[in-house]
């Protein structure tokens, strides 16, 4: 049981490439999320998916997409980084409902951009 | 919209001795959960307590505790007999009970506090 795993764990980008973050999770949680993490901001919702086949945008969705075909997978995409997205992402999961009341993160992304 | 708010940037304590991390909260809500997450260097978000808002009971885990106030909007961290393992950035978070689709369940999170621990 892995729990939730991100990859890749570091990466360094141009600006104006792309690039995807993938997370999966092995608990068969319903919800997934996406986080950035900033210095002294805390951590913010990016994009979120409460099914397979469904997302929906969280608190700073630009410059994002998202696809969740399998319920296992949340991908997170950068179609054309900016120096503004040099940040720590984390993945995280959680039942639905109530008893989804608690989220487990994986170990985080540092990505920078040049 | 709910707030979190962490406004202690930085604490030390001494090795074996007790530390409280402070963490208020905005909101209009009267069913919702609170958590306290740590992160050492290693990045990962570790769950250290959770509390339910209609527990009057406040958490504890181990050595750690939380003092909950309800009415106050307050919600407070104690280490007990720190150790030199405890050093991390904390980070209290808010999340609603609302049963809403997902959107009710995302993280609200404070800018952290970053605890350390002298020997």
């Amino acid at each position: 049981n892995a729990g939730v795993t991100q990859t890749p764990k570091f990466r360094v980008l141009k600006t104006g490439q792309s690039m995807t973050l993938l997370c999966a999770q092995d608990m068969n949680h319903e919800y997934m999320y996406w986080y950035r993490q900033d210095p002294g901001m805390g951590l913010r919702l990016i994009h979120y998916s409460v099914g397979e086949g469904t997302t929906a945008k969280g608190e700073v969705p630009d410059g994002y997409n998202v696809s969740r075909l399998k319920k296992q997978n949340f991908l997170l995409g950068l179609e054309s980084a900016a120096p503004s997205q040099t940040s720590v992402y984390f993945c995280a999961s959680s039942y639905s409902g109530r008893r989804g009341w608690t989220q487990y993160f994986g170990p985080g992304t540092r990505l920078t951009v040049l | 919209a709910q707030t979190v708010t962490q406004s202690q940037p930085e604490m030390s304590v001494q090795e074996a001795e007790t530390v409280t991390l402070s963490c208020t909260y905005d909101t209009s809500e009267s069913d919702y959960y609170l958590f306290w997450y740590k992160q050492p260097p290693s990045r990962q978000m570790i769950l250290v307590i959770r509390q339910e808002a209609y527990k009057q009971q406040n958490a504890t885990e181990n050595r750690f505790s939380v003092n909950f106030q309800k009415a106050a909007k307050s919600f407070s961290l104690k280490i007990s007999d720190s150790q030199l393992g405890d050093a991390a950035m904390y980070f209290c978070a808010y999340r609603s009970a609302a049963e809403v689709g997902g959107a009710t369940n995302k993280l609200i999170f404070g800018t952290g506090t970053l605890l350390a621990v002298q020997p």
